[in-house]
C-alpha cells in the first residue's frame, strides 16, 4: 500500500527567508502525481504546487518550488520569501487511481 | 457558486443517531470524494465516484458509513448509529474528470461532534 510521510509536525520561519518541508512516499507505481496542499485554519485545502512523477524537472509556483527526487521517493517543497499568509498546514499527498493519499501535515509558523 | 459546498458547516448530534452530510460539486465536475480529517491529523480517503461508473468504496471504515450520488450532482455521506470516534471534519472534493493529474476542488467541510 501506498503510504506519505511528513516527518516535521512543525517548522518555524522568519519572514522573507526560505523554508523547506519534507516528505517521503512510498509506492510501487512508476507513474503518478504528487501535491502540496495548504490548510489555513479556515480549514479549505488549496492546492499549492503539483509534480508528475514522470516529469523531471521540478514544479515551480512563483515563491513555491519542489524538489522531487524519484528514486529517492522524496518530495519537499521549498517556500522563498515567506509571508505573514504562508502560516497554515501543509499536507503532501500522492494520488494513483484516483484518490489523495496524505501525509500527517506540517504546521508552518511565520514570525515577524 | 463557483466552489464545492458543504452543509451544514458544523453538526453536533448524540452517539447512536444518524447524521447525514451534504456536498454540492462544482458544475460539471464529473469527479466526486469524500474525506475524513480527525483532530491534528491528515486527510483519510473515504470514497469516489466517477460519473455513472460503480464507486471506489475501499476507504469507508465500517458498514455504518454509505454514500450515495445522483449523476453528476450531489452526493449525501450517511453515518448512521454515530459513536465517539466518528467524530472529525468531514471534506468533500470535486474535479473535472478522475484522471490522476486533475486537482481536486475541496469545500470548507462539516465539523460533526459526537456527544
Amino acid at each position: 500500500a501506498q503510504t506519505v510521510t511528513q516527518s516535521q509536525p512543525e517548522m518555524s520561519v522568519q519572514e522573507a527567508e526560505t523554508v523547506t518541508l519534507s516528505c517521503t512516499y512510498d509506492t510501487s507505481e512508476s507513474d503518478y502525481y504528487l501535491f502540496w496542499y495548504k490548510q489555513p485554519p479556515s480549514r479549505q485545502m488549496i492546492l499549492v504546487i503539483r509534480q508528475e512523477a514522470y516529469k523531471q524537472q521540478n514544479a515551480t509556483e512563483n515563491r513555491f518550488s519542489v524538489n522531487f527526487q524519484k528514486a529517492a521517493k522524496s518530495f519537499s517543497l521549498k517556500i522563498s520569501d515567506s509571508q505573514l499568509g504562508d502560516a497554515a498546514m501543509y499536507f503532501c499527498a500522492y494520488r494513483k487511481g484516483g484518490k489523495l493519499i496524505f501525509g500527517q501535515g506540517t504546521e508552518l509558523s511565520v514570525k515577524p | 457558486g463557483a466552489g464545492v459546498s458543504q452543509s451544514p458547516s458544523n453538526k453536533v448530534t448524540e452517539k447512536g443517531k444518524d447524521v447525514e452530510l451534504r456536498c454540492d460539486p462544482i458544475s460539471g465536475h464529473t469527479a466526486l470524494y469524500w474525506y475524513r480529517q480527525r483532530l491534528g491529523q491528515g486527510l483519510e480517503f473515504l470514497i469516489y465516484f466517477q460519473g455513472n461508473s460503480a464507486p471506489d468504496k475501499s476507504g469507508l471504515p465500517s458498514d455504518r458509513f454509505s454514500a450515495e450520488r445522483t449523476g453528476e450532482s450531489v452526493s449525501t455521506l450517511t453515518i448512521q448509529r454515530t459513536q465517539q470516534e466518528d467524530s472529525a471534519v468531514y471534506l468533500c472534493a470535486s474535479s473535472l474528470v478522475g484522471g490522476d493529474g486533475q486537482p481536486q476542488h475541496f469545500g470548507d467541510g462539516t465539523r460533526l461532534s459526537i456527544l
